[in-house]
């Protein structure tokens, strides 16, 4: 089993949809998660960061943690045309001033279409 | 804001050949990695580095050396290029400061430079 699992799709939704993202882990040490927003051919930027379990919201975009489950989740509300990229999750088991390591999902490529 | 700046968008380099990617970061950072970035496979680690003229290998080190001379900047290299190398390369750096709570598992990304060798 691999450690992090995302869908890869392709995801392609109307403007306005709800998008659903997920991705499912299998180390229980995880407790720092985040979504990271890749536009093509660009690098990766942080998009959402949650610490442990619960909910954050930044405008149109909510993250969801659910560490009994082993799933963390982001949503995007209204989604527009800018939205389509490939969103990578990536999680971390410490936040130790010499941990280094980032365990990245594959990434979702989601369209939106006008 | 953190910048990450890589010196090529785009190479084009043929089989055999010394290749060198450049990384810059700008906000005085002792972490910095390499990765490639392949369809299907996600990202992949090469090398990092804690500090200067410190580095350790990532899970895929085949191939490549890296370089850190100064803390700003981290090379790596391709000794002699082959074609399973052509690929998406990534750098990112991260603090290592315990005062940064949270801040400390973020990594900062480059823009990629695209290789492909011919």
């Amino acid at each position: 089993q691999k450690e992090v699992e995302q869908d890869p799709g392709p995801l392609s939704v109307p403007e306005g949809a709800i998008v659903s993202l997920n991705c499912t882990y299998s180390n229980s040490a995880f407790q720092y998660f985040m979504w990271y927003r890749q536009y093509s051919r660009k690098g990766p930027e942080l998009l959402m960061y949650t610490y442990s379990s619960g909910n954050k919201e930044d405008g149109r975009f909510t993250a969801q943690v659910d560490k009994s489950s082993k799933y963390i989740s982001l949503f995007i509300r209204d989604s527009q045309p800018s939205d389509s990229a490939t969103y990578l999750c990536a999680m971390s088991a410490n936040s130790g001033a010499g941990s280094y390591q980032l365990t990245f999902g594959k990434g979702t490529k989601l369209s939106v279409i006008p | 804001d953190v910048k990450v700046t890589q010196s090529s968008r785009y190479l084009v380099k043929r089989t055999g050949e010394k290749v060198f990617l450049e990384c810059v970061q700008d906000m005085d950072h002792e972490n910095m990695f390499w990765y490639r970035q392949d369809p299907g496979l996600g990202l992949r680690l090469i090398y990092f580095s804690y500090d200067v003229k410190m580095k350790e290998k990532g899970d895929i080190p085949e191939g490549y050396s890296v370089s850190r001379e100064k803390k700003e900047r981290f090379s790596l290299i391709l000794e002699s290029a082959s074609t399973n190398q052509t690929s998406m390369y990534l750098c990112a750096s991260k603090t290592r400061d315990r005062r940064a709570t949270l801040a400390k598992n973020i990594q900062y990304f480059g823009a990629g430079t695209r290789l492909s060798v011919l």
